[in-house]
C-alpha cells in the first residue's frame, strides 16, 4: 500500500535554529515528491516537486532534497514567518500527478 | 479569478440532510482535484477531473458522494444523507496546462461540521 510518512508531527524552533522535517515514502513507482506549505484556515501551497534521487531544489531558507527513501525539508535560520504545517506528497506510478498521496505534515512553530 | 475560490468557507448541517460544495477554479485551468482533510490526517483524494470528465472518482467514500463539473470550469461536490463521519475540511484544487506536476492551487476549502 502507498504510504507518506512524516516526522516529527510538531516542531518548536527558535529564530535562527536551523533543523529539517523528515518524509519516508512507499509509494510504488514514484512519479514525483512534492512539498506544500499550508497555514491555519488556508489551502496548501505548492513549494517543490522532485523526481529523482539526488535532486535538490532550493526557495529562499527552504531547500528540498530526495533519496530513494525519504525526502527533508531543511530550514535555514528560520523565521517566525516560516511558522507553518509543511506537507509532503507521493505522486504513484498509478494516478500519477492526479491522485497524490499525502503525509498528515509537520507543524512547525519558530519563535522569537 | 485570481486563486481557487471555495463556498461556502463553513457549514453545519444535521446528520442526513444533504449538502453541496462549490468550487470555482482558476480560468483556463483543466484539471480539478478534490481533496479531503480530516483532523490529525492527511489529505485524501476523492476525485479528479480533466474538462468535464472524472477519470479517476475512486476516492469517493461511498455512493453519498458525487461531483460534477460544467463547462470546464465550476464544480460541485455534493454529499447525500451526511454522516458524522463526512465532517472534514474538504478542499478543491486546480492545474494549469503546465500540467499537475508542476503544482496545484488550492482554494481554502470548506469546513463542514456534521451534527
Amino acid at each position: 500500500e502507498d504510504q507518506v510518512t512524516q516526522s516529527p508531527e510538531a516542531l518548536r524552533l527558535q529564530e535562527g535554529e536551523s533543523s529539517s522535517l523528515n518524509c519516508s515514502y512507499t509509494v510504488s513507482g514514484l512519479r514525483g515528491l512534492f512539498w506544500y506549505r499550508q497555514d491555519p484556515g488556508k489551502g496548501p501551497e505548492f513549494l517543490f516537486t522532485l523526481y529523482s534521487a539526488g535532486e535538490e531544489k532550493e526557495k529562499e531558507r527552504l531547500k528540498a532534497t530526495l533519496t530513494k527513501k525519504e525526502s527533508f525539508l531543511h530550514i535555514t535560520a528560520p523565521k517566525p514567518e516560516d511558522s507553518a504545517t509543511y506537507l509532503c506528497a507521493g505522486a504513484p506510478f498509478s494516478g500519477g500527478y492526479n491522485k497524490l498521496i499525502f503525509g498528515a505534515g509537520t507543524r512547525l512553530a519558530v519563535h522569537p | 479569478g485570481a486563486g481557487v475560490s471555495q463556498s461556502p468557507s463553513n457549514k453545519v448541517t444535521e446528520k442526513g440532510k444533504d449538502v453541496e460544495l462549490r468550487c470555482d477554479p482558476i480560468s483556463g485551468h483543466t484539471a480539478l482535484y478534490w481533496y479531503r482533510q480530516s483532523l490529525g490526517q492527511g489529505l485524501e483524494f476523492l476525485i479528479y477531473f480533466q474538462g468535464n470528465s472524472a477519470p479517476d472518482k475512486s476516492g469517493l467514500p461511498s455512493d453519498r458522494f458525487s461531483a460534477e463539473r460544467t463547462g470546464g470550469s465550476v464544480s460541485t461536490l455534493t454529499i447525500q444523507r451526511t454522516q458524522q463521519e463526512d465532517s472534514a475540511v474538504y478542499l478543491c484544487a486546480s492545474s494549469s496546462a503546465l500540467g499537475p506536476n508542476y503544482g496545484y492551487t488550492f482554494g481554502s476549502g470548506t469546513r463542514l461540521t456534521v451534527v
